[in-house]
């Protein structure tokens, strides 16, 4: 069976930390990686991932993946109140069709 | 640009009504898909529609679920007989992909569907 598994599930960290956050995944006919960002309304793209080593940067957020072990990870650094939110990992199969990780929790405490 | 459109934002009715969501993609996009959000399954894809043909809809739960596109621009889901396990958040996206092709896709605000 296609999944796509997030961990942490939770995290809380202070504002100013650095934080890691992982996404494996086990989904035929892979063909990207996507992150999102869910706040109290819709998912909000962040990268699509689709070469295996190179790093997406944007801000204090970068993504990596390596197709080899069937993992990415998020880094946000210097995390700052407003980067609290849903994370979803997602991974594209096909062409179009995103199956989804149960996402992490992230809480930045001022 | 406007993103994405869901109407209506809220819905609360009672078990065994009909229940219709519906959805204006981005302008020019070919690609748009349905996903429903619960707190026990996440993000899940019900069906997805490119250049307004359905391509994919094993996601669909049963038989009570029908999604429609008559047009490039609007989109239906309609639940008939609503039940209280369909409670959840339904996203609308769109992407500009055409078949056989990815590309980023573009979530609806959703709407939140309570079933009494």
């Amino acid at each position: 069976e296609d999944k796509v598994v997030q961990s942490p599930l939770s995290l809380v960290v202070h504002e100013g930390d650095t934080v890691t956050l992982n996404c494996s995944y086990e989904v035929t006919n892979f063909r990207s990686l996507l992150w999102y960002k869910q706040e109290k309304k819709a998912p909000t793209f962040l990268f699509m991932l689709t070469s295996s080593g190179i790093e997406k940067k944007s801000g204090r957020l970068s993504s990596i993946l390596d197709k080899k072990e069937l993992f990415s990870i998020l880094n946000i650094t210097a995390t700052q109140t407003g980067d609290s939110a849903v994370y979803l990992c997602a991974v594209v199969q096909g062409a179009q069709k995103l199956v989804f990780g149960q996402g992490t929790r992230l809480t930045i405490n001022p | 640009d406007a993103g994405v459109i869901q109407s209506p934002r809220h819905e609360v009715t009672e078990m065994g009504q009909e229940v219709t969501l519906r959805c204006k993609p981005i302008s020019g996009h070919n690609s748009l898909f349905w996903y429903r959000q619960t707190m026990m399954r996440g993000l899940e894809l019900l069906i997805y529609f490119n250049n307004n043909v359905p391509i994919d809809d094993s996601g669909m739960p049963e038989d009570r679920f029908s999604a429609k596109m008559p047009n490039a621009s609007f989109s239906t889901l309609k639940i008939q007989p609503s039940e209280p396990r369909d409670s959840a958040v339904y996203f609308c996206a769109s992407s500009l992909a055409s078949l056989g092709y990815t590309d980023t896709q573009y979530f609806g605000p959703g709407t939140r569907l309570t079933v009494l």
